[in-house]
């Protein structure tokens, strides 16, 4: 599975659209990129995923560029509940592969009052 | 909307004892996956099952064993138990391999 960088950590203010860039210069095309986020101990989270078109649902949006390089989660409107870690993981669509997913350092977004 | 049941969620076991934990996949999902998370650190892919035979297998030590069962929920047995694996053990399961995968609320492991 491809390689994905993400930046450590961002602050957002409450209120504000939180926009989370992810690096995966080496993904295939056959490789979708998926968020996933975690708070605090929890169960990770799923948010969003996107093969080649940008994604929306009612949690986020998910930004893919045209070169399918590098990718941007959007939370719009972001609450003190987002602050979590949020992973942005590329996994294979197909081939011998069953879907593991292999979580990188993720970014600690977190949202002040 | 049904979601991934773990059990127990909380856990705490002596050296050299064994643990078994299970997992119970959301109605209709096929596949399903162990994660494990250690303390300040990003989960890791254990084991994964389809359809009761195993398909993908990761970092898991030789004292863990797993398996599926007919009504599709898993159990990891981990044996031997020793202080670094305490950690956080995640199941996550999907309508079919490759699908998106959901996690259950994960169980607290402690050896002590």
């Amino acid at each position: 599975d491809a390689k994905t960088t993400q930046p450590p950590s961002m602050d957002c203010a409450e209120g504000r659209a939180a926009n989370l860039p992810c690096n995966h210069s080496t993904i295939s095309g056959n490789e979708y990129v998926y968020w996933y986020r975690q708070i605090h101990s929890q169960g990770p989270q799923y948010i969003i995923h996107g093969l080649k078109n940008n994604e929306t649902n009612e949690m986020a949006s998910l930004i893919i560029t045209e070169d399918r390089k590098s990718s941007t989660l959007i939370l719009p409107h972001a609450t003190l509940r987002d602050t979590a870690v949020y992973y942005c993981i590329v996994r294979v669509a197909g081939g011998t592969s069953y879907g593991k997913l292999t979580f990188g350092q993720g970014t600690i977004l977190t949202v002040h009052p | 909307a049904a979601g991934v049941i773990q059990s127990p969620r909380h856990l705490i076991k002596e050296k050299r004892e064994t643990a078994t934990l299970k997992c119970y996949p959301i109605p209709r999902h096929d596949t399903v996956y162990w994660y494990q998370q250690g303390p300040g650190q990003d989960p890791q892919f254990l084991i994964s099952f389809y359809e009761k035979m195993q398909s993908d297998k990761g970092s898991i030590p030789d004292r863990f064993s797993a398996q599926q069962f007919s009504d599709y929920h898993s159990e990891l047995n981990m044996s031997s138990l020793e202080l670094g694996d305490s950690a956080l053990y995640f199941c996550a399961s999907s309508p079919a391999p490759r699908e998106t995968q959901y996690f259950g609320p994960g169980t607290r492991l402690l050896v002590l």
